[in-house]
């Protein structure tokens, strides 16, 4: 119950076009729910984070859509670049516990 | 600010072998923790300390050991190294815990023989 669902493991798309990854979780008490992007040899680094009170959050190219009765949530990279080729990783977290459950990560790429 | 800084950032061990890998934050961040990091396993919670003095268990604790005696640092110590425990280790902080955003640092690439 404490698992994060993430798909899917990788993704090629092209310049240009609409890259979505999904993730699901069981956990109705989780209440906070981050995506980071990491580079090779790189740390992961915060992307965009939702809390369940909202359907969806924008922000430049980068959007959560949050589905609380499917107890899915999706991130949509708009107009992928080939800057944004990296491993994605969405989190979920419940609130005063300081744990964070992540999902296996998808690797995203993107052709030039 | 340096932000969150790891040492070393390689490391190879022998089985049975005892090291610290270090961890320190110049953010004056309450909230550290310790992740590793496994091919298709993402990054699973080994210990996290929400405060100097204040230590707990995350989902993967057995074989590791931490201590918080400042603020600023949180090292993270393997007894015995075992072959399972070849990862690569980050190192996080945060101002306070959940819904705060968490700093990763660059991570320790460890292998154990």
């Amino acid at each position: 119950q404490q698992q994060v669902k993430q798909s899917p493991q990788s993704l090629i798309v092209q310049k240009g076009g609409i890259s979505i990854i999904n993730c699901a979780y069981e956990n109705t008490a989780f209440d906070y729910f981050p995506w980071y992007q990491q580079f090779p040899g790189k740390g992961p680094a915060l992307l965009i984070a939702i809390r369940p009170d909202v359907s969806e959050k924008k922000e430049g190219r980068f959007t959560i859509s949050f589905n609380k009765s499917a107890k899915q949530f999706s991130l949509h990279i708009m107009d992928s670049q080939p800057g944004d080729s990296a491993t994605y990783f969405c989190a979920a977290s419940i609130r005063g516990t300081y744990k964070y459950i992540f999902g296996t990560g998808t690797r995203l790429k993107v052709l030039a | 600010n340096a932000g969150v800084t790891q040492t070393p950032k390689f490391q190879v061990l022998k089985t049975g072998q005892s090291m610290t890998l270090q961890c320190a934050q110049d953010m004056n961040h309450e909230y550290m923790s310790w992740y590793r990091q496994d091919p298709g396993m993402g990054l699973r919670l080994i210990h996290y300390s929400v405060g100097a003095g204040i230590t707990d268990q995350g989902e993967v604790p057995n074989g590791y050991n931490v201590s918080r005696s400042t603020t600023e640092d949180f090292p993270l110590r393997l007894l015995s190294a075992a072959p399972s425990q070849t990862s690569v280790y980050f190192c996080a902080s945060s101002r306070q815990g959940n819904t705060d955003t968490q700093y990763f640092g660059p991570g320790t690439r460890l292998t154990v023989l």
